[in-house]
């Protein structure tokens, strides 16, 4: 089936720039996104990008897509430890999701 | 507007009882989603609903777990003869067709089987 991979665990300083990677195997994702997930909630969706862009900014956060090589990143600039959290990259095909188990985001002061 | 909701919260039950996991989901939504979140794991797909389609069945673990969807709003995950490694977060999302199914999650329920 598909797959969906991600680093468990980042470390950031207050402040700092935090890079989320992700990398999925079906090349016919049509659309891709970023939830986060605070401590006993639910997912939250964060952003998306279609399958034919390579790059979207929504305020602190850049979403990088390379096609080709399946990648995609997740960066939040300007840190807030209000930022710390579960990231979960999910890919999407025909309405169905794949997700990605997490990176846990800590963010020190 | 209201978002998906869940119940219950919370549930614990003995080892080989019967449960019932509620979701309502956001109104007008065609697709919806059933996951099951392990402590410290990623979501594990279990079951979604697309509008009148047959739903796609294929994260079921086991014949213990079944799912309903009534009248394309209201689903209820049942899990029959509820075993230990049945404890979790069932989380419950829906979506539309709008921007690939986007999905927005319930709050869960944490099962506990005793």
């Amino acid at each position: 089936g598909e797959d969906v991979e991600q680093s468990l665990f980042l470390s950031v300083r207050e402040g700092d720039s935090s890079v989320i990677n992700c990398t999925y195997t079906d090349s016919s994702s049509t659309y891709l996104y970023w939830y986060k997930q605070e401590p006993g909630a639910g997912l939250q969706l964060l952003t998306y990008i279609f399958s034919n862009m390579d790059m979207k900014q929504d305020q602190r956060l850049t979403v990088l897509l390379n096609k080709k090589d399946k990648h995609l990143s997740l960066r939040i600039a300007d840190t807030q430890t209000g930022d710390s959290a579960i990231y979960f990259c999910a890919e999407t095909n025909a309405g169905k999701s794949t997700f990605g188990d997490g990176t846990t985001l800590t963010v020190k002061p | 507007g209201a978002g998906v909701s869940q119940s219950p919260s919370n549930k614990v039950t003995e080892k080989g009882k019967d449960v019932e996991l509620r979701c309502d989901p956001i109104s007008g939504h065609t697709a919806l989603y059933w996951y099951r979140q392990s402590l410290g794991q990623g979501l594990e797909f279990l079951i979604y609903f697309q509008g009148n389609s047959a739903p796609d069945k294929s994260g079921l673990p086991s014949d213990r777990f079944s799912a309903e969807r009534t009248g394309g709003s209201v689903s209820t995950l049942t899990i029959q003869r509820t075993q230990q490694e049945d404890s979790a977060v069932y989380l419950c999302a829906s979506g539309s067709s709008g921007r690939g199914y986007e999905q927005y999650f319930g709050p869960g329920t944490r099962l506990t089987v005793t």
